[in-house]
C-alpha cells in the first residue's frame, strides 16, 4: 500500500522560502510508470495544480505557469521522496498543499494523496 | 487552460436518494491516445481529497458501487445512487487530458437534508 507522509513547516514569512517534503512508502520515487505531484488548496483559489516530477530514463519536471518564476520540485531517490520550495512567497500563498501520486498505468489515476500540511504565510 | 465548470455547487439530498453532479470542460477532453482522463475526487470534512473515478467510470478500487461516471466530450456526470451519511463532503472534478496545467472544478458540496 502506497503512502506519503508530508512534512514541513507551517508557517513561512512574505518573502522567505516554502519548504515541504513528502516521504514516499510502498513505491519509488524513481517509478517509470508514475508522477509525483504538489497541489494546493485554499478558500479563494480552489484545488489548484503547482508542479510534478517524473523520471524515464532522466528526470522530467512540469510546472503550473503561475508559480513557475518561484517553484522547484526536487526528487532525492537516497531518501525516497520529493520536496517543494517556493521561494518569494506572500500571504496569498497561504494553503493547505498535498504531495500526490499520478499513475499512468491506472490511467492518470491521482491516486494517493499525502495527508495535507497547512501553510500560512505571516510575519 | 481548460475551464471546469461544476452544477450545482451545492446539493442537499436525503439519506438513501440518488444525487447527481455535473462537470463541463471548456473543450473537448478527448486526448490524442483515445481516452478521456476526467476523475472525480471526493473530499470528507477535514480529509484531503481522495481519489474516486478515474478516466469518466472506472472506479478506483474500494469504491462503492454506489458511486458511478458518465459522460464524454465536455459534459460528465458523476451520480450517487443512494446517498449515504459518509457521502457528505466536497466532490470536485478534475482533467488531465490537457496538461500541464491539471484543472479541477471549483466543486459541489453535498449535504445530507
Amino acid at each position: 500500500q502506497v503512502q506519503l507522509q508530508q512534512s514541513g513547516p507551517g508557517l513561512v514569512k512574505p518573502s522567505q522560502t516554502l519548504s515541504l517534503t513528502c516521504a514516499i512508502s510502498g513505491d519509488s520515487v524513481s517509478t517509470a510508470s508514475v508522477a509525483w505531484n504538489w497541489i494546493r488548496q485554499s478558500p479563494s483559489r480552489g484545488l489548484e495544480w503547482l508542479g510534478r516530477t517524473y523520471y524515464r530514463s532522466k528526470w522530467y519536471f512540469d510546472y503550473a505557469v503561475s508559480v513557475r518564476s518561484r517553484i522547484t520540485i526536487s526528487p532525492d531517490t537516497s531518501k525516497n521522496q520529493f520536496s517543494l520550495l517556493l521561494n518569494s512567497v506572500i500571504p496569498e500563498d497561504t494553503a493547505v498543499y498535498y504531495c500526490v501520486r499520478e499513475d499512468f498505468w491506472l490511467n492518470d489515476a491521482f491516486d494517493v494523496w499525502g495527508q495535507g500540511t497547512m501553510v500560512t504565510v505571516s510575519s | 487552460d481548460i475551464v471546469m465548470t461544476q452544477t450545482p455547487l451545492s446539493s442537499l439530498v436525503t439519506l438513501g436518494q440518488p444525487a447527481s453532479i455535473s462537470c463541463r470542460s471548456s473543450q473537448s477532453l478527448v486526448h490524442s491516445d483515445g481516452n478521456t482522463y476526467l476523475s472525480w475526487l471526493q473530499q470528507r470534512p477535514g480529509q484531503p481529497p481522495r481519489l474516486l473515478i478515474y478516466k469518466i467510470s472506472d472506479r478506483l478500487s474500494g469504491v462503492p458501487d454506489r458511486f458511478s461516471g458518465s459522460g464524454a466530450g465536455t459534459d460528465f456526470t458523476l451520480r450517487i445512487s443512494r446517498v449515504e451519511a459518509e457521502d457528505v463532503g466536497i466532490y470536485y472534478c478534475m482533467q488531465t487530458t490537457h496538461l500541464p496545467p491539471v484543472t479541477f472544478g471549483q466543486g459541489t458540496k453535498l449535504e445530507i437534508k
